[in-house]
Protein backbone atom coordinates (compact mmCIF):
# COMPACT_ATOMS: atom_id res chain seq x y z
CA UNK A 1 0.00 0.00 0.00
CA UNK A 2 0.61 3.34 -0.03
CA UNK A 3 3.66 4.86 2.38
CA UNK A 4 4.36 8.15 3.66
CA UNK A 5 7.36 8.13 5.67
CA UNK A 6 8.65 11.42 7.77
CA UNK A 7 12.10 11.98 9.60
CA UNK A 8 13.27 12.44 11.75
CA UNK A 9 10.88 10.74 14.07
CA UNK A 10 12.02 12.46 17.70
CA UNK A 11 14.08 15.66 18.07
CA UNK A 12 15.07 17.25 21.13
CA UNK A 13 16.69 20.84 20.35
CA UNK A 14 17.26 24.28 22.13
CA UNK A 15 14.85 26.97 22.44
CA UNK A 16 16.01 29.92 19.61
CA UNK A 17 16.72 27.32 16.84
CA UNK A 18 15.41 25.84 14.29
CA UNK A 19 14.10 21.93 13.23
CA UNK A 20 13.12 20.83 10.07
CA UNK A 21 11.48 17.72 9.39
CA UNK A 22 10.81 15.95 6.36
CA UNK A 23 7.55 14.04 4.59
CA UNK A 24 8.36 11.93 1.36
CA UNK A 25 5.38 9.99 -0.46
CA UNK A 26 7.30 6.67 -0.99
CA UNK A 27 5.58 5.12 -4.22
CA UNK A 28 3.19 7.50 -5.36
CA UNK A 29 3.04 11.15 -6.31
CA UNK A 30 1.52 13.73 -3.49
CA UNK A 31 0.79 17.05 -4.94
CA UNK A 32 -0.75 17.81 -1.76
CA UNK A 33 0.75 17.07 1.61
CA UNK A 34 -0.92 18.42 4.88
CA UNK A 35 0.62 18.90 8.15
CA UNK A 36 -1.10 18.22 11.45
CA UNK A 37 0.25 18.83 14.88
CA UNK A 38 -1.18 16.87 18.09
CA UNK A 39 -1.03 17.74 21.51
CA UNK A 40 -0.91 14.90 24.12
CA UNK A 41 -4.09 13.00 24.79
CA UNK A 42 -6.03 15.71 21.99
CA UNK A 43 -6.86 15.54 18.71
CA UNK A 44 -5.18 16.12 15.80
CA UNK A 45 -4.74 19.70 14.23
CA UNK A 46 -4.66 20.58 10.52
CA UNK A 47 -1.67 23.42 10.22
CA UNK A 48 -1.47 23.79 6.50
CA UNK A 49 -1.80 22.41 3.36
CA UNK A 50 1.33 22.35 1.40
CA UNK A 51 1.01 22.40 -2.20
CA UNK A 52 3.74 21.53 -4.72
CA UNK A 53 5.22 24.18 -6.20
CA UNK A 54 3.42 27.20 -5.06
CA UNK A 55 2.95 28.48 -1.24
CA UNK A 56 1.43 26.45 1.30
CA UNK A 57 -1.89 27.09 2.50
CA UNK A 58 -2.44 27.82 6.52
CA UNK A 59 -5.19 27.33 8.80
CA UNK A 60 -6.29 30.20 10.99
CA UNK A 61 -4.40 31.29 13.77
CA UNK A 62 -1.00 29.66 12.80
CA UNK A 63 1.83 31.74 11.83
CA UNK A 64 3.19 30.96 8.31
CA UNK A 65 6.88 33.00 9.38
CA UNK A 66 6.91 30.40 12.30
CA UNK A 67 6.54 27.42 10.72
CA UNK A 68 7.67 26.92 7.40
CA UNK A 69 6.66 24.76 4.76
CA UNK A 70 8.08 24.01 1.31
CA UNK A 71 6.99 21.62 -1.05
CA UNK A 72 9.79 21.49 -3.70
CA UNK A 73 8.78 18.36 -5.47
CA UNK A 74 6.02 15.50 -5.90
CA UNK A 75 7.39 13.73 -3.35
CA UNK A 76 8.58 15.72 -0.30
CA UNK A 77 7.48 18.23 1.44
CA UNK A 78 9.47 19.89 4.51
CA UNK A 79 8.15 21.49 7.80
CA UNK A 80 10.88 24.33 9.39
CA UNK A 81 9.69 25.45 13.12
CA UNK A 82 11.78 28.48 13.22
CA UNK A 83 13.38 29.54 16.43
CA UNK A 84 11.87 26.83 18.41
CA UNK A 85 10.35 27.66 22.01
CA UNK A 86 9.18 24.99 24.37
CA UNK A 87 5.65 26.08 23.92
CA UNK A 88 6.26 24.45 20.36
CA UNK A 89 6.96 20.99 21.93
CA UNK A 90 4.52 18.59 19.88
CA UNK A 91 3.73 15.82 18.12
CA UNK A 92 3.93 16.87 14.21
CA UNK A 93 2.85 14.56 11.54
CA UNK A 94 2.43 15.03 7.82
CA UNK A 95 0.13 13.15 5.39
CA UNK A 96 -0.86 12.66 2.00
CA UNK A 97 -3.54 11.57 -0.55
CA UNK A 98 -2.99 9.16 -2.99
CA UNK A 99 -4.81 9.37 -6.43
CA UNK A 100 -7.76 7.29 -4.97
CA UNK A 101 -8.71 9.56 -2.07
CA UNK A 102 -7.54 7.42 0.64
CA UNK A 103 -4.88 9.94 3.34
CA UNK A 104 -2.16 8.05 4.56
CA UNK A 105 -0.09 9.15 7.73
CA UNK A 106 3.91 9.66 8.62
CA UNK A 107 4.89 8.11 11.35
CA UNK A 108 5.28 11.72 13.17
CA UNK A 109 8.04 13.51 14.22
CA UNK A 110 8.48 14.49 18.41
CA UNK A 111 9.86 17.41 18.73
CA UNK A 112 11.21 18.29 22.45
CA UNK A 113 11.81 22.13 22.75
CA UNK A 114 14.42 22.42 26.21
CA UNK B 1 -21.48 22.74 16.62
CA UNK B 2 -18.23 20.64 15.76
CA UNK B 3 -18.14 19.51 11.70
CA UNK B 4 -17.56 15.74 12.80
CA UNK B 5 -18.56 14.52 16.44
CA UNK B 6 -17.67 11.39 18.29
CA UNK B 7 -17.38 10.43 21.60
CA UNK B 8 -14.70 10.90 23.55
CA UNK B 9 -15.28 7.35 25.68
CA UNK B 10 -13.46 5.43 27.03
CA UNK B 11 -15.73 3.09 25.69
CA UNK B 12 -14.96 -0.33 27.70
CA UNK B 13 -15.74 -3.71 26.10
CA UNK B 14 -14.66 -7.19 27.31
CA UNK B 15 -12.50 -9.58 24.99
CA UNK B 16 -14.36 -10.90 21.99
CA UNK B 17 -17.00 -8.77 22.32
CA UNK B 18 -18.28 -6.33 19.51
CA UNK B 19 -16.92 -2.86 19.85
CA UNK B 20 -19.34 0.10 18.29
CA UNK B 21 -18.16 2.79 17.75
CA UNK B 22 -20.01 6.20 16.38
CA UNK B 23 -19.56 8.97 14.32
CA UNK B 24 -21.79 11.99 13.50
CA UNK B 25 -21.09 14.66 10.88
CA UNK B 26 -22.77 18.18 10.08
CA UNK B 27 -22.15 18.42 6.56
CA UNK B 28 -24.33 17.15 4.00
CA UNK B 29 -21.95 17.44 1.35
CA UNK B 30 -19.09 15.14 2.58
CA UNK B 31 -18.56 12.68 0.16
CA UNK B 32 -16.34 9.73 1.93
CA UNK B 33 -15.60 8.57 5.34
CA UNK B 34 -12.32 6.91 6.78
CA UNK B 35 -11.68 5.44 10.14
CA UNK B 36 -8.45 5.34 11.43
CA UNK B 37 -7.20 3.56 14.25
CA UNK B 38 -3.93 5.83 16.43
CA UNK B 39 -2.08 3.79 19.21
CA UNK B 40 -0.87 6.10 21.82
CA UNK B 41 2.59 8.37 20.34
CA UNK B 42 1.80 6.92 17.19
CA UNK B 43 0.21 8.65 14.24
CA UNK B 44 -2.70 7.42 13.17
CA UNK B 45 -3.25 4.27 10.65
CA UNK B 46 -6.04 3.49 8.03
CA UNK B 47 -7.89 1.31 9.04
CA UNK B 48 -11.21 1.30 6.02
CA UNK B 49 -13.18 4.03 4.28
CA UNK B 50 -16.94 3.90 3.04
CA UNK B 51 -18.21 6.05 0.01
CA UNK B 52 -21.96 4.02 -0.08
CA UNK B 53 -24.70 3.78 2.11
CA UNK B 54 -24.73 0.61 4.28
CA UNK B 55 -22.13 -1.69 5.41
CA UNK B 56 -18.43 -2.58 4.06
CA UNK B 57 -16.73 -5.58 5.75
CA UNK B 58 -13.31 -6.02 6.12
CA UNK B 59 -12.04 -8.39 7.87
CA UNK B 60 -13.02 -8.24 11.87
CA UNK B 61 -14.02 -4.58 10.86
CA UNK B 62 -17.62 -3.01 9.38
CA UNK B 63 -18.24 0.32 8.55
CA UNK B 64 -21.98 1.59 8.22
CA UNK B 65 -22.68 4.80 6.25
CA UNK B 66 -26.01 6.76 6.95
CA UNK B 67 -25.89 9.63 4.96
CA UNK B 68 -29.81 10.91 5.31
CA UNK B 69 -28.67 10.52 9.14
CA UNK B 70 -25.20 11.80 9.02
CA UNK B 71 -24.14 8.56 10.57
CA UNK B 72 -20.79 6.58 10.33
CA UNK B 73 -20.13 3.90 12.79
CA UNK B 74 -17.67 1.04 12.60
CA UNK B 75 -18.16 -2.12 14.45
CA UNK B 76 -15.21 -4.47 15.30
CA UNK B 77 -15.79 -7.87 15.96
CA UNK B 78 -13.93 -10.32 18.40
CA UNK B 79 -12.69 -7.29 20.05
CA UNK B 80 -8.82 -8.12 21.65
CA UNK B 81 -6.80 -6.36 23.57
CA UNK B 82 -4.46 -4.68 20.90
CA UNK B 83 -7.90 -3.40 19.19
CA UNK B 84 -7.41 -1.20 22.47
CA UNK B 85 -6.07 2.57 20.86
CA UNK B 86 -8.53 6.00 19.92
CA UNK B 87 -10.38 5.46 17.17
CA UNK B 88 -10.54 8.65 14.37
CA UNK B 89 -13.28 9.29 12.83
CA UNK B 90 -12.44 11.44 9.38
CA UNK B 91 -14.85 13.02 6.56
CA UNK B 92 -14.01 14.44 3.17
CA UNK B 93 -16.39 17.91 3.16
CA UNK B 94 -14.80 18.40 -0.88
CA UNK B 95 -11.87 20.45 1.16
CA UNK B 96 -8.89 18.55 0.00
CA UNK B 97 -8.08 17.74 4.10
CA UNK B 98 -10.32 15.61 5.62
CA UNK B 99 -11.74 16.42 9.27
CA UNK B 100 -11.45 14.39 11.52
CA UNK B 101 -13.17 13.96 14.90
CA UNK B 102 -11.22 13.86 18.11
CA UNK B 103 -11.16 10.23 18.75
CA UNK B 104 -12.80 7.67 20.77
CA UNK B 105 -10.69 6.01 22.99
CA UNK B 106 -11.66 2.21 23.11
CA UNK B 107 -10.52 -0.26 25.81
CA UNK B 108 -10.37 -3.84 25.72
CA UNK B 109 -10.41 -5.98 28.80
CA UNK B 110 -8.56 -9.20 28.63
Amino acid sequence: GAVVSQHPSRVICKSGTSVKIECRSLDFQATTMFWYRQFPKKSLMLMATSNEGSKATYEQGVEKDKFLINHASLTLSTLTVTSAHPEDSSFYICSARTGGGELFFGEGSRLTVL
Amino acid sequence: QKEVEQNSGPLSVPEGAIASLNCTYSDRGSQSFFWYRQYSGKSPELIMFIYSNGDKEDGRFTAQLNKASQYVSLLIRDSQPSDSATYLCAVDTGRRALTFGSGTRLQVQP
